[in-house]
């Protein structure tokens, strides 16, 4: 069974510009997860949606948003990107209960210049 | 200015050794813990987990421990190898879909 997928791998992107990521979660699975992981912060959730609704989220600003299909392929949009939003960002995907285990991506990384 | 990176804690062991790794968690009324591994240029990496009403469970190679009076966690790895090298995590969730909090981690080096 293939994994969690993110693309693209890397991005280049400056200052003021917006961004989208995306994410294939595990065949089966409904919920998927953001996270953003940096040298300063560590790991911090982002969102979460199942079945195309946004069930939980973190304390990051609302340029952050993403949205879920009903493939329960999801994205995430960063938009006026600044310097700190430079990072690890990670989804991660699992049944959708829970206690269910998050199974992750390789991650994207992004660098704002 | 620069933000101060996080100082994680490191673990260096010889191959062969068994290994601990410490957690203490944040919320009194998490009722679920996992561990995760990432290597470098990986995602976190499924270990093992463990739920509250549980105080030890033991995978291959593996066993987690939880004190849920001093909010602690433990990740023991037996024969430790060198394909063990990573940062290890642990993360917890009051049942909140979705929403797990990770520590900071520990640098785990395994010398050959």
């Amino acid at each position: 069974k293939a994994g969690v997928t993110q693309t693209p791998r890397y991005l280049i992107k400056t200052r003021g510009q917006q961004v989208t990521l995306s994410c294939s979660p595990i065949s089966g699975h409904r919920s998927v997860s953001w996270y953003q992981q940096t040298p300063g912060q560590g790991l911090q959730f982002l969102f979460e949606y199942f079945s195309e609704t946004q069930r939980n989220k973190g304390n990051f600003p609302g340029r952050f948003s993403g949205r879920q299909f009903s493939n329960s392929r999801s994205e995430m949009n960063v938009s006026t990107l600044e310097l700190g939003d430079s990072a690890l960002y990670l989804c991660a995907s699992s049944l959708g209960g829970g206690h269910d285990i998050q199974y992750f991506g390789a991650g994207t990384r992004l660098s704002v210049l | 200015g620069e933000s101060v990176g996080l100082h994680l804690p490191t673990l260096s062991v010889q191959e062969g050794d068994n290994s601990i790794i410490n957690c203490a968690y944040s919320n009194s009324a998490s009722d679920y813990f996992i561990w995760y591994k990432q290597e470098s240029g990986k995602g976190p990496q499924f270990i093992i987990d463990i739920r509250s009403n549980m105080d030890k469970r033991q995978g291959q190679r593996v066993t987690v421990l939880l004190n849920k009076t001093v909010k602690h966690l433990s990740l023991q790895i037996a024969a430790t190898q060198p394909g063990d090298s990573a940062v290890y995590f642990c993360a917890e969730t009051i049942t909140s879909y979705g929403k797990l909090t990770f520590g900071q981690g520990t640098i785990l080096t395994v010398h050959p």
